[in-house]
């Protein structure tokens, strides 16, 4: 079992959507929780930390539930530039201390 | 504007050939990562060094990969022999300690013929 599980997809929406992912992890030593996005072709960038208590910017919200040990993404009002693949990373502050990626969700906003 | 830089951007080689690529982080980084992306396996952790001190490279096959860092200013990864599975899109990364966000390089993608 991979340690960072995600749905693959693709999430086909149309513009002005909300749309929602999920990601379990399975290491509870899990201690940081990100979103990365990657377009086509082009490397990951940090999208936003996902805290604790859950955090917005602007259109999107990130959520936490460790008891479930899982991580959710949702984007409000879907633009077509938010067509990507969202990875969901997390990090264990003991032993490996690097980052562990999901293999992705692509979404593709549609007009 | 920082920028993580890699080098070649695309490698196409036969199997059996060394192949090297090359990444300079943003200056001041400490910590460097490699990662090979895939379609079937996603992005998979190969090696990091913090302080150019290697810290894991259990994702990395030991009979045919290398990485190294003989300075602040540049890693490299090596293959050698290399093989048609090798071929994907290699990542470097870099970081101020391993809580900041990972900053990407563009990649070298790899074709092993």
């Amino acid at each position: 079992r991979k340690e960072v599980e995600q749905d693959p997809g693709p999430f086909n929406v149309p513009e002005g959507a909300t749309v929602a992912f999920n990601c379990t992890y399975s290491n509870s030593a899990s201690q940081s929780f990100f979103w990365y996005r990657q377009d086509c072709r082009k490397e990951p960038k940090l999208l936003m930390s996902v805290y604790s208590s859950g955090n917005e910017d602007g259109r999107f919200t990130a959520q936490l539930n460790r008891a479930s040990q899982y991580i959710s993404l949702l984007i409000r009002d879907s633009k077509l530039s938010d067509s990507a693949t969202y990875l969901c990373v997390v990090k264990r502050d003991t032993g490996r201390r690097a980052l562990t990626f999901g293999s992705g969700t692509r979404l593709q906003v549609q007009p | 504007d920082a920028r993580v830089t890699q080098t070649p951007r695309h490698k196409v080689t036969e199997m059996g050939q060394e192949v090297t690529m090359r990444c300079q982080p943003i200056l001041g980084h400490n910590t460097v990562f490699w990662y090979r992306q895939t379609m079937m396996q996603g992005l998979e952790l190969l090696a990091y060094f913090r302080n150019r001190a290697p810290l894991d490279d259990s994702g990395m096959p030991k009979d045919r990969f290398s990485a190294e860092m003989p300075d602040a200013t540049l890693a490299t990864l090596k293959i050698q022999p290399s093989e048609p599975r090798d071929s994907a899109v290699y990542f470097c990364a870099s970081g101020l300690q391993e809580q900041s966000p990972l900053h990407f390089g563009n990649g070298t993608r790899l074709t092993v013929t």
